[in-house]
């Protein structure tokens, strides 16, 4: 019954491979999100997907690409995978609310991504 | 642009202390505020919430007001346990289903 799911939640590989984070939430959300969390613990957005449609890419190398195939998965692909890139990658959703009525955001329990 | 200031950490705190962790934003508009707990090896849970000026937020025995005039949200709790030692984020944002922008974290360690 988990809301906003991930997978895997570890990722151990070497520099250079690709690899790809799953995310599906059960929430009925309208809108997805990727985060990073860096070895200081400060998180940063990376995408934000509205019904399918990209709508935040901030500055984020381009070997990152997300994919949303509807609007309850947000995958995150990662072509030749950096040192620099290890972190933990969290997913969220959130569903829009009325009158400024915020509902707040869903996390998932994170991936830890090892580049070695 | 839109920004959240946290204290900074790490505080450690005896059993039964009461706890302040303070949060300052910047952002056009009215923003909802947000407090987030991360334990340790596990994803970030929503604590508690404010989405207007004056509003309490309040849960676990934790506490936060939104304060325009200051533009605040520090996080209170009036008897810490062990088991509250956990990141605790401070976050905003704009509009529902808009970005949340974080501040840095405030790690937060109770000893018995």
């Amino acid at each position: 019954d988990t809301a906003v799911s991930q997978t895997p939640k570890y990722l151990v590989t070497q520099m250079g491979n690709d690899k790809s984070i799953k995310c599906e939430q059960n929430l009925g959300h309208d809108t997805m999100y990727w985060y990073k969390q860096d070895s200081k613990k400060f998180l940063k957005i990376m995408f934000s997907y509205n019904n399918k449609e990209l709508i935040i890419n901030e500055t984020v190398p381009n070997r990152f690409s997300p994919k949303s195939p509807d609007k309850a998965h947000l995958n995150l692909h990662i072509n030749s995978l950096e040192l620099g890139d290890s972190a933990v990658y969290f997913c969220a959703s959130s569903r829009a609310g009325v009158n400024r009525l915020n509902y707040g955001y869903t996390f998932g329990s994170g991936t830890r991504l090892t580049v070695v | 642009g839109n920004s959240v200031t946290q204290m900074e950490g790490p505080v450690t705190l005896s059993e039964e202390a009461f706890l302040t962790i303070n949060c300052t934003y910047t952002a056009t508009g009215y923003p909802s505020l947000f407090w987030y707990v991360q334990y340790p090896g596990e994803g970030l849970q929503l604590l508690l919430k404010a989405t207007k000026a004056d509003d309490k937020g309040s849960n676990k025995g934790f506490e936060a007001t939104y304060r325009k005039e200051t533009t605040s949200f520090h996080l209170e709790k009036g008897s810490v346990q062990v088991s509250d030692s956990a990141v605790y984020f401070c976050a905003l944002s704009v509009t529902s289903g808009s970005r949340l922008t974080f501040g840095e974290g405030t790690q937060l360690t109770v000893n018995p």
